[in-house]
């Protein structure tokens, strides 16, 4: 079965500081996975996902995220922090053929001016 | 513009009552879905649909209807059965359920019992 764990229900960086998330996923077969943010008292946007081209992925707002297999994690980054970051972000994973995505507990981004 | 459009934001109920919560998209989305969101557990998949006229229970259906009877529309019931209906709710949707294919979120519906 699908699940995802992230590490760190909450994480508070400087303004400037590089972020990382962390994501680990648990998948029978190689996954698909998703990042996404959630602002206070609004639904998700994603920020980038991975469904098996490079592994090394590109999203919005200056995001990033890297899967790798040996160590079946999917860590979110952005070398630089900006106060509008501060929010939840969300892991999910889904397997190919499958009919739900499945979420992580969210981590709460802080940005300290 | 395209989306997905929840209402209302706010919802409060009274102990017993049931209560319905919209969701349309103008997306020409197959697949719908209904998540709920409390403080430190994600989201948990309530209910899904692929095609009109047919859905699926996720996780957590217990206390909760829905129907489909149009493909931009899923509405959820929060039936006087769910015991702790307090929460956040979010409508999402996308073009199948198939791994790979992201969904789109409503703005949600904060719903509390009072």
């Amino acid at each position: 079965a699908q699940s995802v764990t992230q590490l760190g229900s909450h994480v508070s960086v400087s303004e400037g500081a590089l972020v990382l998330l962390r994501c680990n996923y648990s998948s029978s077969v190689p996954p698909y996975l998703f990042w996404y943010v959630q602002y206070p008292n609004q639904g998700l946007q994603l920020l980038l996902k991975y469904t098996s081209a490079a592994t090394l992925v590109k999203g919005i707002n200056g995001f990033e995220a890297e899967f790798k297999k040996s160590e079946t994690s999917f860590h979110l980054t952005k070398p630089s922090a900006h106060m509008s970051d501060a929010a939840e972000y969300f892991c999910a994973v889904s397997d190919p053929g499958a009919n739900n995505l499945f979420f992580g507990t969210g981590t709460r981004l802080t940005v300290i001016p | 513009d395209g989306g997905i459009t929840q209402s209302p934001k706010y919802l409060f109920r009274k102990e017993g009552q049931n209560v319905t919560l919209s969701c349309e998209q103008n997306l020409n989305h197959d697949a719908m879905y209904w998540y709920r969101q409390d403080p430190g557990q994600g989201l948990r998949l309530i209910y899904y649909s692929q095609i009109v006229n047919d859905f699926q229970k996720g996780d957590i259906a217990e206390g909760y209807s829905v129907s489909r009877e149009k493909k931009e529309s899923f509405p959820l019931t929060v039936t006087s059965a769910q015991k702790n209906p307090t929460a956040f709710y979010l409508c999402a949707s996308s073009t199948a359920i198939r791994g790979g294919t992201e969904a789109f979120f409503g703005q949600g519906t904060r719903l509390t019992v009072v």
